[in-house]
């Protein structure tokens, strides 16, 4: 059964670029979208944008500037970076197997990036 | 400001059924298919709808989903203390919000 495994730094220095990396494990990153999403203390989910194993991106129009999604087939992996943070891009980052034109089904646990000096 | 609107809090007492909204336009859930998530605290979401009425293996029954127009519902029969938690709609938008929106989310408190 596929999991998915967020991993990276928890603290980025405000202007920084916060980089996460999402490792598949149990089956192929090949034949899917994967999306990331995050969520703010206290508030509700933000899609962030997603990738297609071929390497193709769609961002959210809002974060578009800022963000890059990458993918490594090689690995597994599939991994964000966004650019400039401020303090309202601290969040729980979740990385998502999404299923084209479809449904978000499978999640990682989450990772807590706090944007602080 | 989410593209689809949800009401922030309801509630029900246990074996109760309510009903969860989900408001959206022509660009969403007009002319796509509506996703319902389960988040409960301190956990990932969980996908507990997809195509707005289908039920992933292992969701109970007491949990449905419909959809009319540019709105679309989740109803939860037979209210328990573990169905209290955040529930999500969502949606491919073929707007310039697109390509995938959340609405804002319902916490849902069993009393």
């Amino acid at each position: 059964q596929v999991q998915l495994q967020e991993s990276g730094p928890g603290l980025v220095k405000p202007s920084e670029t916060l980089s996460l990396t999402c490792t598949v494990s149990g089956g192929s990153i090949s034949s899917y979208y994967w999306s990331w999403i995050r969520q703010p203390p206290g508030k509700g989910l933000e899609w962030i944008g997603y990738i297609y194993y071929s390497g193709s991106t769609n961002y959210n129009p809002s974060l578009k500037s800022r963000v890059t999604i990458s993918v490594d087939t090689s690995k597994n992996q599939f991994s964000l970076k966004l650019s400039s943070v401020t303090a309202a891009d601290t969040a729980v980052y979740y990385c998502a197997r999404h299923f084209p034109l479809d449904y978000l089904d499978v999640w990682g646990k989450g990772t807590t990036v706090t944007v602080s000096s | 400001q989410s593209v689809l609107t949800q009401p922030p809090s309801a509630s029900g007492t246990p074996g109760q059924r309510v009903t969860i909204s989900c408001s959206g336009s022509s660009s969403n859930i007009g002319s796509n298919y509506v996703y319902w998530y389960q988040q409960l605290p301190g956990t990932a979401p969980k996908l507990l709808i997809y195509r707005n009425n289908q039920r992933p293996s292992g969701v109970p029954d007491r949990f449905s989903g419909s959809k009319s127009g540019t709105s679309a519902s989740l109803a939860i029969s037979g209210l328990r203390s573990e169905d209290e938690a955040d529930y999500y709609c969502a949606a491919w938008d073929d707007s310039l919000s697109g390509p995938w929106v959340f609405g804002g989310g319902t916490k849902l408190t069993v009393l």
